[in-house]
């Protein structure tokens, strides 16, 4: 099955910084890559989302970029917020109901 | 627009136990199902999800079981509960067709004691 690791597990940012989260992935028939934020006590929430026939996407703040040939793909986080301080999840599918997820990556964000 | 709704949030069980979490989904129709858990500190895991009313899916061999009586309830069981089923367990749906986006509910808070 699909195996997707997700560095770094703890990731600390100056307010203003910027944070980065690279997750890669096994199976090369994975075609679809989103991304979750998770508050304290919450279920995740999907925050972006790219499928394989784009190299980039963008959403204000955030841009997640995948690299089908190196099986890898990144969230980039601008400008970073205390309200960024969340869990954030990496996942791969390719289209069979079954999303395979990173084990996380802690954001704080350092006022 | 789509909403999701679990319940109940939080619960204390001792072991033994029988177990009953609903999860109901309005503004779509015949919803992906799905029901993830996640021990605390850690990611994501599959445990069932469902395509259309009686269609279950299990992932993983366990202590639960999963139904889908009507055609937006999903419900995840167990007879008799165990300490290792303690941890945060998520409903989420997702679209047919649109890939494999799905969203998830608020969770609800296992304690097996």
């Amino acid at each position: 099955g699909e195996n997707v690791e997700q560095h770094p597990s703890t990731l600390s940012v100056q307010e203003g910084d910027s944070a980065v989260i690279k997750c890669t992935y096994s199976d090369s028939a994975s075609n679809y890559f989103p991304w979750y934020k998770q508050e304290l006590g919450k279920g995740p929430q999907l925050i972006i989302d790219i499928r394989s026939n784009v190299g980039e996407k963008k959403d204000q703040r955030i841009a997640v970029t995948l690299n089908k040939t190196a099986k890898h793909f990144s969230l980039h986080i601008t400008e970073t917020q205390p309200e960024d301080s969340a869990v954030y999840f990496c996942a791969a599918s390719k289209n069979d109901y079954k999303l395979s997820f990173g084990a996380g990556t802690t954001v704080t964000v350092r006022a | 627009s789509q909403t999701i709704h679990q319940w109940p949030a939080t619960l204390v069980q001792p072991v033994g136990s029988p177990l009953s979490l609903e999860c109901t989904v309005e503004g779509t129709s015949n919803p992906n199902l799905y029901w993830y858990r996640q021990a605390a500190g850690r990611g994501l895991q599959l445990l069932f999800y469902s395509v259309g009313i009686g269609q279950i899916s299990s992932e993983v061999p366990q202590n639960l079981s999963a139904s889908r009586p009507q055609d937006r309830q999903f419900i995840l069981s167990s007879k008799k509960l165990l300490l290792s089923d303690s941890g945060f367990y998520l409903c989420a749906w997702g679209t047919p067709g649109a890939g494999d986006t799905i969203y998830f509910g608020e969770g609800s808070w296992l304690t097996v004691v």
